[in-house]
């Protein structure tokens, strides 16, 4: 079955910009949650969902935001970019309420100018 | 979530077993170790995941010290492929999908 797929891969914004990116999970997984690779803070949680109900949060400013659709598939939207947000954001998809084994996509590599 | 302590870098000869240490002294009776991987420009990997037995399949061994202070993963006969940075994670099994990704340990194979 198709893995988990992150739209776009790369991407390029201005300063002071929002963005948008794309999750689409594992067909039937319910849980997705996103995460910022930099490194110098290596991989870092930003936030989970899970039937379309943000339930966790990371330590992340109120510019970085998510959401999640009856589908599963999830969107991040980070406004007022700054050059620190440059980084790999990667989403990953579970099939249950808790389960370990978290199936991660190829993320989307941002970078802000 | 208990604190891991992992070694910086690792190598392991092609072929040989790669024995990657975990340290988590502070670990709670409740919480589970899990591994993962990142392969470079990759998204992490699930590995293995155990909470006192030792738990083995078809990628890797997992051998939790009878204490559960430490762990030990076992790749049984690593390859080039298995270079890779290495992440051991402590936390409770019902904690949502949350994971909490320390520094890791680079595990260069080499032929």
């Amino acid at each position: 079955k198709a893995g988990v797929t992150q739209t776009p891969r790369y991407l390029i914004k201005t300063r002071g910009q929002q963005v948008t990116l794309s999750c689409s999970p594992i067909s039937g997984h319910r849980s997705v949650s996103w995460y910022q690779q930099t490194p110098g803070q290596g991989l870092q949680f930003l936030f989970e969902y899970f039937s379309e109900t943000q339930r966790n949060k990371g330590n992340f400013p109120g510019r970085f935001s998510g959401r999640q659709f009856s589908n599963s598939r999830s969107e991040m939207n980070v406004s007022t970019l700054e050059l620190g947000d440059s980084a790999l954001y990667l989403c990953a998809s579970s099939s249950r309420g808790s389960n370990p084994e978290a199936f991660f996509g190829q993320g989307t590599r941002l970078t802000v100018v | 979530d208990a604190k891991t302590t992992q070694p910086p870098s690792m190598d392991c000869a092609e072929g040989r077993a790669a024995n990657l240490p975990c340290n988590h002294s502070t670990i709670s009776g409740n919480e589970y170790v899990y591994w993962y991987r990142q392969i470079h420009s990759q998204g992490p990997q699930y590995i293995i995941h155990g909470l006192k037995n030792n738990e083995t399949n078809e990628m890797a061994s997992l051998i939790i010290t009878e204490d559960r202070k430490s762990s030990t993963l076992i790749l049984p006969h690593a390859t080039l492929r298995d270079t890779a940075v290495y992440y051991c994670i402590v936390r409770p099994l019902d904690y949502g999908n949350k994971l909490v990704f320390g520094a890791g340990t680079i595990l260069r194979v080499k032929s």
